[in-house]
């Protein structure tokens, strides 16, 4: 049974530039949530989907989208990059009215900004 | 979501127990503690969680103070590949709700061989 993927697993940019990064949801979730950890930080929540749909926001601005597909999957779109963007962005997958509503991290990717 | 406070590093030796606490003073009634720990190079994953009692699981045990303003997860014996961030995080458990997961800077374990 595979866990969480992600990919790519790295990526560099420069600044203003657009990236998609790209997630696969553990087998049986439906719920797909984004986070951002900078270096030495713990992961910042970004937004969370559900049916297709962003149900939770957290401080991030719109520059920051995402979409999910009906297979669950999910991609996180950032648009004019900035050298602050440099991060690991994680996602994560769980069951949706699982009671105890674990979360399932995938290894992340390494997104460097120039 | 509450805030939990926890020591930014701890040390200990391998084979022995590990009590990393936690201090969630304004944590509320319907909060839930969970553990999430982060190795090297690595996605959080879960430890365990717990509400009111204390927990055991195969991985660690958690203990929650009567008041619940305090907890500790227990590593019973270390070992070299529980080195990792661990991270203490109040949680709501609303029926369906997907609660996102708030995280703090955490503790840093390191275990010496």
């Amino acid at each position: 049974d595979a866990g969480v993927t992600q990919s790519p697993t790295h990526l560099i940019k420069t600044r203003g530039q657009q990236v998609t990064l790209r997630c696969s949801p553990k087998s049986g979730h439906d719920t797909v949530s984004w986070y951002q950890q900078a270096l030495g930080q713990g992961p910042q929540f970004i937004f969370q989907y559900y049916e297709e749909e962003e149900r939770q926001r957290g401080n991030f601005p719109d520059r920051f989208s995402g979409h999910q597909f009906p297979n669950y999957s999910s991609e996180l779109n950032v648009n004019a990059l900035l050298l602050g963007d440099s991060a690991l962005y994680l996602c994560a997958s769980s069951l949706r009215g699982q009671l105890n509503n674990e979360q399932f991290f995938g290894p992340g990717t390494r997104l460097t900004v120039l | 979501d509450a805030k939990t406070t926890q020591p930014n590093s701890m040390e200990s030796n391998e084979e022995e127990p590990v009590h990393l606490p936690c201090n969630h003073s304004t944590i509320s009634g319907t909060d839930y503690i969970h553990w999430y720990r982060q190795l090297p190079s690595q996605g959080p994953e879960y430890v365990i969680h717990g509400l009111t009692s204390n927990v055991n699981n195969r991985m660690a045990s958690l203990a929650i103070a009567e008041d619940r303003k305090s907890s500790t997860l227990i590593l019973h014996r270390a070992t070299l590949r529980d080195a990792a961030v661990y991270y203490c995080i109040l949680k709501g458990n609303y029926g369906g709700s997907q609660g996102n997961l708030i995280f703090g800077k955490g503790t840093k374990l390191s275990v010496k061989p």
